[in-house]
């Protein structure tokens, strides 16, 4: 199974853009990257995923490298409730959805 | 609005007594799952059932069991012959198409003395 490595915590500042790098060297051609949030003390959100081209929503964009060892979760433009600790997960088992959670990066948006 | 629904919040229960967790979802999703996270530790899955009447164990299952008579209930029963059972649980659920993401509840946080 693909292991992610996040740095633990990463400090942003309101109004830029916070870019959450992840390193999963070890990924293997069919699985995907995934990245969730967990605000504190609730269930974690669902932000975006991919392969291996870059994705976009309305939450955030997902630019993944083109050898696929490393992607980085980019929120344009990052407010106070944007705190949080966000996961980068790959897909161990698309078919059960069976995910791994690490301990993922705190990300601190300051004012 | 759909979504997960886990109650209680707060649970407080004495060593030795088993206790259940709710986890019911309106969103016709298939699958269902559940989590437990440590303080400042990730999520391990403890079951998961893709369909009724039917469930796997994660990778942490002992002293855990679940049921899964309906598809919109997914009770978890932390039994006595877990040791360390004070955690924050987490119940997630997903449609059964592959890559599909999950949608998670708000969580109960279990103390047990």
């Amino acid at each position: 199974d693909a292991k992610t490595t996040q740095p633990p915590s990463m400090d942003c500042a309101e109004g830029r853009a916070a870019n959450l790098p992840c390193n999963h060297s070890t990924i293997s051609g069919n699985e995907y990257v995934y990245w969730y949030r967990q605000i504190h003390s609730q269930g974690p959100q669902y932000i975006i995923h991919g392969l291996k081209n870059n994705e976009t929503n309305e939450m955030a964009s997902l630019i993944i490298t083109e050898d696929r060892k490393s992607s980085t979760l980019i929120l344009p433009h990052a407010t106070l409730r944007d705190t949080a600790v966000y996961y980068c997960i790959v897909d161990r088992d698309g078919n059960t959805g069976k995910l791994i959670f690490g301990q993922g990066t705190t990300l601190q948006v300051k004012p | 609005d759909g979504g997960i629904t886990q109650s209680p919040k707060y649970l407080f229960r004495k060593e030795g007594q088993n206790v259940t967790l709710s986890c019911e979802q309106n969103l016709n999703h298939d699958a269902m799952y559940w989590y437990r996270q440590d303080p400042g530790q990730g999520l391990r899955l403890i079951y998961y059932s893709q369909i009724v009447n039917d469930f796997q164990k994660g990778d942490i299952a002992e002293g855990y069991s679940v049921s899964r008579e309906k598809k919109e209930s997914f009770p978890l029963t932390v039994t006595s012959a877990q040791k360390n059972p004070t955690a924050f649980y987490l119940c997630a659920s997903k449609v059964r198409t592959a890559r599909a993401p999950l949608h998670f509840g708000n969580g109960t946080r279990l103390t047990v003395t």
